[in-house]
């Protein structure tokens, strides 16, 4: 079975700083892993996915994410924040039957 | 246009009634999924879909039912509505199989907010 446990669900940063999002995971078997990205009044959109090649994943709008098996963990970070960053972002990881399992969301706010 | 169409993008309705949601999709995928979107609980799958002849429950199936009328559409209806369903319902696709370097990523639309009153 997977499971996704993203700590904190919200984070204030201000503009210019730096973004970290915490995404820890569980599964049975290699995981494969997702950042989704949704805006206000907006569907779900893919930031980034980890499938196994490099550790360091990079995605839209600068973000990356980095895969530490060890930890069990994928970050997502950018290192300054955009007040068009302000969203709720949500960590996947594909399990059996390529079924997604999400977390349960981490909302950022981007302060002036 | 979006590749992923949901209808009816809002709604409010009342308790007992019968609601369907349905989704379209351009992309050509196999695979349709619904999920329910509620605060602080993340998205969780409601039914997916393989292909036509193929549905499955997900973890909260019951109160909802679902039809996949054609490869491109998948319907989900709420066959006596009550207010613990309300909440936000999005439609996903994605490619079956490993080809072309398929990884599983879903592809979602912007999503149906239902209110039952």
């Amino acid at each position: 079975a997977q499971s996704v446990t993203q700590l904190g669900s919200h984070v204030s940063v201000s503009e210019g700083a730096l973004v970290l999002l915490r995404c820890n995971y569980s599964s049975s078997v290699p995981p494969y892993l997702f950042w989704y990205v949704q805006y206000p009044n907006q569907g779900l959109q893919l930031l980034l996915k980890y499938t196994s090649a490099a550790t360091l994943v990079k995605g839209i709008n600068g973000f990356e994410a980095e895969f530490k098996k060890s930890e069990t963990s994928f970050h997502l970070t950018k290192p300054s924040a955009h007040m068009s960053d302000a969203a709720e972002y949500f960590c996947a990881v594909r399990g059996s039957n390529y079924k997604l399992t999400f977390g349960k969301g981490t909302l950022l706010t981007v302060n002036p | 246009d979006a590749d992923v169409t949901q209808t009816p993008r809002n709604r409010i309705t009342k308790t007992g009634k019968r609601i369907m949601l349905e989704c379209s999709q351009t992309k050509g995928h196999d695979r349709m999924y619904w999920y329910r979107q509620d605060p602080g609980l993340g998205l969780r799958l409601i039914y997916y879909s393989f292909d036509v002849k193929d549905i499955n429950k997900g973890e909260i199936s019951d109160g909802y039912s679902v039809s996949r009328q054609a490869q491109a559409k998948f319907s989900l209806s709420l066959e006596s509505a009550i207010p613990n369903q309300t909440a936000l319902y999005f439609c996903a696709t994605r490619a079956a199989g490993t080809s072309g370097g398929n990884t599983g990523e879903l592809f979602f639309g912007e999503g149906s907010r239902l209110t039952v009153l």
